[in-house]
């Protein structure tokens, strides 16, 4: 059984740009949600989605957006990047009701 | 709002040593709580969990009981390994529907031979 796949692993962007990752998660799976993860703030939630509605939200900027597709597939941006957008981005998905995120390895955005 | 505390460490041991890591949380409701595991490179992955008050989670010899007299969750090995090196996260839900998750800071266990 494939686990949750995020693309792109890497990459490294500039200020002023915008970035858009994209997550699948494992099938059958409809909740998605995301977290950043930074050495000084530790494991942020971001959002959730299910049924390619946002149910959740974390508290950051509008700059910060995603959405889910009839598939359960879901891509977030980031518009006008900062230096301190650099993060690892984290994808994990859920069966509906079993509060088990299973997470995948990660986005590593750097931002110069 | 809800939170988790955890010991920050690092914590660094010998092989074999005996393991605690301290988690305390703050929430309105009864949450389900959560035993994260992060090696270099990886993702998180789930290591074990407890729903309810006096549950008990257990997997790979680490175990850890949900006491909410206490509001902890304290993760214990009897015996660590050099495999057994990672980052480790608390973390609660609040079962309110969502599948949001609030975490520690994490906690980094380095074990040598």
């Amino acid at each position: 059984k494939a686990g949750v796949t995020q693309t792109p692993r890497y990459l490294i962007k500039t200020r002023g740009q915008q970035v858009t990752l994209s997550c699948s998660p494992i099938s059958g799976h409809r909740s998605v949600s995301w977290y950043q993860q930074t050495p000084g703030q530790g494991l942020q939630f971001l959002f959730e989605y299910f049924s390619e509605t946002q149910r959740n939200k974390g508290n950051f900027p509008g700059r910060f957006s995603g959405r889910q597709f009839s598939n359960s597939r879901s891509e977030m941006n980031v518009s006008t990047l900062e230096l301190g957008d650099s993060a690892l981005y984290l994808c994990a998905s859920s069966l509906e009701g079993a509060n088990v995120l299973t997470f995948g390895a990660g986005s590593r955005l750097t931002v110069l | 709002g809800d939170s988790v505390t955890q010991m920050e460490g690092p914590v660094t041991l010998s092989e074999e040593a005996f393991l605690t890591i301290n988690c305390t949380y703050t929430a309105t409701g009864y949450p389900s709580l959560f035993w994260y595991v992060q090696y270099p490179g990886e993702g998180l992955q789930l290591l074990l969990k407890a729903t309810k008050a006096d549950d008990k989670g257990s997997n790979k010899g680490f175990e850890a009981t949900y006491r909410k007299e206490t509001t902890s969750f304290h993760l214990e090995k009897g015996s660590v390994q050099v495999s057994d090196s990672a980052v480790y996260f608390c973390a609660l839900s609040d079962k309110g529907g969502s599948e949001k998750l609030v975490f520690g800071k994490g906690t980094k266990l380095t074990v040598n031979p």
